[in-house]
């Protein structure tokens, strides 16, 4: 069975400093991995997914996240954070040659602030 | 364009009563999923479906139920309501490896 672990439930960063959200796996196979984005009150959006294809991945609003095998580990990054950053982040992780590829498995999050 | 809505956005029940959260998309997606949100534990998977007449338990599946009769619809009813369902429920829909969120049911119950 897989899981992931996100260091940190709450991050805090500058506007304009860079942001890194820490996200680690564990897989007995290679798997897919995925960034959700939680804004207050809202359902969850996918910002980026890892899908064996580039190591790193390129998503929506300038976050991308780099697929490190030997480190287990997909963190999410952004050089620059903005205002509107501020909300839940989520990674996910399946297994992509089990029965149950298609569902997900959910880290706990991290709330992301962004201070003035 | 396509979408996945859930309906009551806002549910208040008492402890005890059998309540149904509607879960709608039109993608025409064959997975189903419903999830809840409680602090500290991100989204718990409770059941799902891979098609029409296709139901499965999930990791939090006690108390919940599902029924799919057709592709757009999942329903989640809890039998007995429990002040421990008090929690955030979002229902997702994918056909491939990407779920799709919708806006979630806040589910209080007293």
């Amino acid at each position: 069975a897989q899981s992931v672990t996100q260091l940190g439930s709450h991050v805090s960063v500058s506007e304009g400093a860079l942001v890194l959200l820490r996200c680690n796996y564990s897989s007995s196979v290679p798997p897919y991995l995925f960034w959700y984005v939680q804004y207050p009150n809202q359902g969850l959006q996918l910002l980026l997914k890892y899908t064996s294809a580039a190591t790193l991945v390129k998503g929506i609003n300038g976050f991308e996240a780099e697929f490190k095998k030997s480190e287990t580990s997909f963190h999410l990054t952004k050089p620059s954070a903005h205002m509107s950053d501020a909300a839940e982040y989520f990674c996910a992780v399946s297994d992509p040659l089990s029965g149950s590829a298609r569902q997900l498995t959910f880290g706990s999050g991290t709330q992301l602030t962004v201070l003035p | 364009d396509a979408e996945i809505t859930q309906s009551p956005r806002h549910k208040i029940t008492e402890t005890g009563r059998q309540v149904t959260l509607a879960c709608h998309q039109t993608w025409n997606h064959n997975n189903m999923f419903w999830y809840r949100q409680d602090l500290g534990h991100g989204l718990r998977l409770i059941h799902y479906s891979y098609g029409v007449q296709d139901t499965n338990k999930g990791e939090v599946s006690d108390g919940y139920s599902v029924s799919r009769s057709n592709t757009e619809d999942l329903p989640l009813t809890l039998e007995s309501a429990a002040s421990s369902q008090t929690s955030v429920y979002f229902c997702a829909s994918s056909e491939g490896n990407t779920q799709y969120f919708g806006p979630g049911t806040r589910l209080t119950v007293l």
